[in-house]
């Protein structure tokens, strides 16, 4: 059965940094794309990042480019997103996500999804 | 960045009634399209992807449709765990991007 368990997120100052990790188990977590998204709230879904299995690939949005970094430790089944200079408008919940294994373009799990609060 | 546009913002359905909801992308995307159900509380649920390809495990009652820029979802007979928002997805060009979703609401 496959989970994606996220740490907790947290209340962060506007130029503050926050890592999330994301723990996965139930699958072969080395050979999956996984990804960042986030929820504002009330507002609709954003793919913010992704990776590949191999950590040959990664891709960001605009909106965090430059600010965030995702990363993974194969060895720990882990998922991380390094979030700095956060400003307000990143207020949202993060989901971490596996991509469906023949469409990394499209995500079959998601977690459950930790708020992050950015405010002074 | 692709713009999908959902219509419309809230349905109002009674239970065992069709469901018709639409997505528009404001550029072609081929049909590089997914569509996902998100109840209060809850992270989302792929449903549709290929623009008709039902996900694993979900009910023939739902079905997707269209190309290019024009999309559908459709749910036939609405049960009670099917009130909740809907999101299209593209994943034609990166950033892939989503919909502002359609409420579906008990009528």
């Amino acid at each position: 059965q496959v989970q994606l368990v996220e740490s907790r997120g947290g209340l962060v100052k506007p130029g503050g940094s926050l890592r999330l990790s994301c723990a996965a188990s139930g699958f072969t977590f080395s050979d999956s794309y996984m990804s960042w998204i986030r929820q504002a709230p009330g507002k609709g879904l954003e793919w913010i990042s992704y990776i590949s299995g191999s950590t040959r690939y990664t891709k960001y949005a605009d909106s965090v480019k430059g600010r965030f970094t995702i990363s993974r430790d194969n060895a720990k089944n882990s998922l991380y997103l390094q979030m700095n200079s956060l400003r307000t408008e990143d207020t949202a919940v993060y989901y971490c996500a596996r991509s469906h294994q023949r469409l990394i373009e499209v995500i079959e799990y998601w977690g459950q999804g930790t708020l992050v609060t950015v405010s002074s | 960045e692709i713009v999908m546009t959902q219509s419309p913002a809230t349905l109002s359905v009674s239970p065992g009634e069709r469901a018709t909801l639409s997505c528009r992308a404001s550029q072609s995307v081929s049909s590089l399209l997914a569509w996902y159900q998100q109840k209060p509380g809850q992270a989302p649920r792929l449903l549709i992807y290929g623009a008709s390809t039902r996900a694993t495990g979900i009910p023939a009652r739902f079905s997707g449709s269209g190309s290019g820029t024009e999309f559908t979802l459709t749910i036939s007979s609405l049960q009670s765990e099917d009130f909740a928002i809907y999101y299209c997805h593209q994943y034609n060009n990166w950033p892939w991007t989503f919909g502002q979703g359609t409420k579906v609401e008990i009528k």
